[in-house]
């Protein structure tokens, strides 16, 4: 039961740098998200898609780029890392179709550190 | 646009008593969805309960309930004989059902302290 997978767990960038968290689920969930979590801000939405293909901006998504080629997969890009994005980051996805409940399942998590 | 708000940073509950956590929100909306999620010092995210807006009966999962005022637009989670093992950070959370809405907000989180 993999369920969703985000890696790393744990990166250090220095400023400027690009990277990529990666996120893939197998539970063939239509809606996949991601999230950045902050002392005192709780959870805020970055972007989000509905399906292969489509993706969306949710509320903080500068600096930030998704890309939706598979069902599976919904990797998160650091274009140029600036130190305001130190966060823990989560990957979440969800059921849209048949009646579901709409639950989120989350992954565990990604710290990063731009110095 | 919907909001959530937990006015509570940090609760502290004796073991084996009950502690309830608040959440408001606010939406236009007649239908939706509302969540509570556990966050343990692993940071791994667990729900603890969901509750649908159309129906009027509190949602219940063992020693977790929940005291849904929809016209108050009130949503608080109700521990009971609470165990050391509760200690975490608990997030409300509000999604619309419509179609193509798929957007979760949450609250800012009420940290619960379990004192032995």
């Amino acid at each position: 039961n993999a369920g969703v997978t985000q890696t790393p767990k744990f990166q250090v960038l220095k400023t400027g740098q690009s990277m990529t968290l990666q996120c893939a689920q197998d539970m063939n969930h239509e809606y996949m998200s991601w999230y950045r979590q902050d002392p005192g801000m709780g959870l805020r939405l970055i972007h989000y898609s509905v399906g292969a293909g489509i993706t969306d901006q949710g509320e903080v998504p500068n600096g930030y780029n998704v890309s939706r080629s598979t069902t599976e997969d919904f990797p998160l890009r650091l274009l140029s890392a600036a130190p305001s994005q130190t966060s823990v980051y989560f990957c979440a996805s969800s059921k849209t179709s048949g009646g579901a409940s709409g639950e989120l399942f989350f992954g565990e998590g990604s710290r990063l550190t731009v110095l | 646009a919907q909001t959530v708000t937990q006015s509570q940073p940090e609760m502290s509950v004796q073991e084996a008593e009950t502690v309830t956590l608040s959440c408001t929100y606010d939406t236009s909306e007649s239908d939706y969805y509302l969540f509570w999620y556990k966050q343990p010092p692993s940071r791994q995210m667990i729900l603890v309960i969901r509750q649908e807006a159309y129906k009027q009966q509190n949602a219940t999962e063992n020693r977790f309930s929940v005291n849904f005022q929809k016209a108050a637009k009130s949503f608080s989670l109700k521990i009971s004989d609470s165990q050391l093992g509760d200690a975490a950070m608990y997030f409300c959370a509000y999604r619309s059902p419509l179609s193509g809405t798929y957007k979760y907000i949450f609250g800012t989180g009420t940290r619960l302290k379990v004192l032995a």
